[in-house]
């Protein structure tokens, strides 16, 4: 059984740029969520995808959106870069089931440095 | 508004003694509480939760308490052991405990256990 994998481990861009971050869910999970970690915070949850839908959002703007695909693999989208979209960008699968309560598995994150 | 907090950024133990993290939070509709350690380059790997309806849940040398009329939970590690030494993330779904997508995270508190 494979854990969650993230890819690139770390990137550097510029303000205004756009980027994708990429997410491998553990297999047979069908739940993923995104979350952002500044340098000494905890993650912040920026929206979670449930079956390829959009399934809740916290407090991010429109320029950061996600795709969830057939496979249950997961991208994160960033538009117009900011100086403080610099973080650590983690996604977590789960695998949702009626009843019961879902353990989230992290990966190991993307280090995004916007210059 | 952070409705999780950990208000001590840093913890140091001698090894074998009792390693205690402290967590606080505002919301009183939370259902279920998580806890989180974090290794350098790694994700938050799961450690051990607690429902509200419990005031206590044990595994191994890790025990959760909950102390609901003071919002107020902690994680006992004991004996304390190096390679506990780690960051210590308290977290609470924000949708309850059947769907812990949403997490809301404390700040963390990082542990060092001495040999």
């Amino acid at each position: 059984e494979t854990g969650v994998t993230q890819s690139p481990t770390h990137l550097i861009k510029t303000r205004g740029q756009q980027v994708t971050l990429r997410c491998s869910s553990q297999s047979g999970h069908n739940t993923v969520s995104w979350y952002q970690q500044a340098l000494g915070q905890g993650p912040q949850f920026i929206f979670q995808y449930y079956r390829e839908e959009e399934n809740g959002r916290g407090n991010f703007p429109p320029r950061f959106s996600g795709l969830q695909f057939p496979n249950y693999s997961s991208e994160l989208n960033v538009n117009a870069l900011e100086l403080d979209d610099s973080a650590l960008y983690l996604c977590a699968s789960s695998l949702k089931q009626r009843g019961g309560t879902d353990t989230q598995y992290f990966g190991p994150g993307t280090r995004l440095t916007v210059l | 508004d952070q409705q999780v907090k950990q208000n001590s950024p840093s913890l140091s133990v001698q090894e074998g003694r009792i390693s205690i993290l402290n967590c606080d939070y505002t919301n009183s509709m939370f259902d279920y509480f998580l806890w989180y350690k974090k290794y350098p380059a790694e994700g938050p790997t799961f450690l051990i939760s607690i429902s509200s309806i419990k005031d206590k849940n044990e595994d191994g040398r890790f025990t959760v308490f909950l102390n609901k009329s003071a919002k107020h939970l902690s994680l006992h590690i004991v004996p304390s052991q190096p390679g506990d030494s780690a960051v210590y993330f308290c977290a609470a779904p924000a949708y309850g405990s059947s769907n812990t997508g949403k997490l809301i995270f404390g700040q963390g508190t990082t542990l060092q256990v001495k040999p």
